[in-house]
């Protein structure tokens, strides 16, 4: 069954420093997303992308964030100056359209930030 | 999306069926409803989702009541597998609100115990 992949699944970095999650969503996918999750708290929708554009975001995507797919198989979130509080699981989310009612999540990155 | 209320918690034994209760009294006509899991370590996944109907699939049930104000997920035999948080969720999929995102609550954490 195809399924959506996250590298890495662990990843610390020092406060200020750039971090590029990846993932491979479902190859006949168009709608990509990017959630994230605080340790014991609600998991929270940052953006939704499609056609090379975004689509929706939330107020946590602010100017730190930045998504991108480089190439017809990767989907990218960066923070470019990663902030304490950015500490969460980042999972990667596909479907098939816009109007699909299954999202396919990935398993997660682990983001550490010291 | 329109808001939704779950019990926090709930317990089960192995093999026996587990009803999982939803409020959504401020659902609208074109909010469908969404259930998704999120097994510990892992990414949420989706369970099954309706709108007036009663709907059945391989992973569980849902049974909407008729005024939609209220809606029950069916786990027909639990396993130890099952344990997860269970999240309902409302997303306007057709409506004047239409969105891909979906907004997570604090779901249901249910124990499964052998």
């Amino acid at each position: 069954e195809p399924e959506v992949t996250q590298t890495p699944s662990h990843q610390v970095t020092q406060m200020g420093q750039e971090v590029i999650l990846r993932c491979v969503p479902i190859s006949n996918h168009l709608y990509f997303y990017w959630y994230r999750q605080i340790l014991g708290q609600k998991v929270e929708f940052l953006v939704s992308f499609y056609n090379n554009e975004i689509s929706e975001k939330s107020e946590i995507f602010d100017d730190q964030f930045s998504v991108e797919r480089p190439d017809g198989s990767n989907f990218t979130l960066k923070i470019r100056s990663t902030k304490l509080e950015d500490s969460a699981m980042y999972f990667c989310a596909s479907s098939y359209d816009r109007w699909a009612y299954e999202q396919y999540f990935g398993p997660g990155t682990r983001l550490t930030v010291t | 999306d329109a808001k939704t209320t779950q019990p926090n918690s709930m317990e089960s034994n192995e093999e026996e069926p587990v009803h999982l209760p939803c409020n959504h009294s401020t659902i609208s006509g074109t909010d469908y409803i969404h259930w998704y899991r999120q097994l510990p370590s892992q990414g949420p996944e989706y369970v099954i989702h309706g709108l007036t109907s009663n709907v059945n699939n391989r992973m569980a049930s849902l049974a909407i009541a008729e005024d939609r104000k209220s809606s029950t997920l069916i786990l027909h035999r639990a396993t130890l597998r099952d344990a997860a948080v269970y999240y309902c969720i409302l997303r306007d999929v057709e409506g004047n609100n239409a969105g891909n995102m979906l907004t997570f609550g604090g779901g249901t954490r249910l124990m499964v115990k052998p």
